[in-house]
């Protein structure tokens, strides 16, 4: 059971707009903040938001981060088949003392 | 070109050990903390441990506390992970990844090695 949840699944049809959830506690996303990882099928994960909504160097600007309170999202706008993958937030926890990943959400371009 | 280059995995009988290794090339070694990240079959991203750039402070996961040790060797730009009393459930990609600002967020990451343990 991961410290942060996210939905396992969602779904889009191409030039749509998805939103994905990651909900935590005050111990990790209420008090550090959230990164975001794709990973598509196959490969190692690469990191795709940080700081809760920074953009690294070449990731497009139609995917965007936000934090909450205790909870963050990856919104994901025009969106496209190269899409398809597994998305995974994670953020510090201040109690484990360690990096705590959501489960991962797997996202179906239709 | 940034790259890291994990080694060291295969298969491994329950209560064995094994030693990961990561060459890193392109960048700084010593100047980045460093973390492993594992992934099981069909499962998400575990992370695993994590050491600072010096070496002189580690951090595990609760799940392989005791069993575990992260290490580096700067000298060498590599970064190591040694594994003893293995366990089914330490079937798993092993991931090392290269921290960027603080430890959740990796920026560069490596191709990954198996690990299975089975008897």
């Amino acid at each position: 059971q991961s410290l942060l949840t996210q939905p396992p699944s969602t779904s889009g049809t191409p030039g749509q707009m998805v939103t994905i959830s990651c909900s935590g506690s005050s111990s990790n996303i209420g008090g550090n903040t959230v990164n975001w990882y794709q990973q598509l099928p196959g490969t190692a994960p690469k990191l795709l938001i940080y700081n809760n909504s920074q953009r690294p160097s070449g990731v497009p600007d139609r995917f965007s981060g936000s934090k909450s309170g205790t909870s963050a999202s990856l919104a994901i706008s025009g969106l496209q088949s190269e899409d398809e993958a597994d998305y995974y937030c994670a953020a510090w926890d201040d109690s484990l003392n360690g990096v705590v990943f959501g489960g991962g959400t797997k996202l179906t371009v239709l | 070109e940034v790259q890291l280059l994990e080694s060291g995995g295969g298969l491994v009988q329950p209560g064995g050990s094994l030693r990961l290794s990561c060459a890193a090339s392109g960048f700084s070694f010593s100047s980045y903390a460093m973390s492993w990240v594992r992934q099981a079959p069909g499962k998400g991203l575990e992370w695993v441990s994590g050491i600072t750039d010096s070496g002189g402070s580690t951090y595990y996961a609760d799940s392989v506390k005791g069993r575990v040790t992260i290490s580096r060797d700067n000298s060498k730009n590599t970064l190591y992970l040694q594994m003893t009393s293995l366990r089914a459930e330490d079937t798993a990609v092993y991931y090392c990844a290269k921290r960027r600002i603080r430890w959740s967020c990796m920026d560069v990451w490596g191709k990954g090695t198996t690990v299975t343990v089975s008897s």
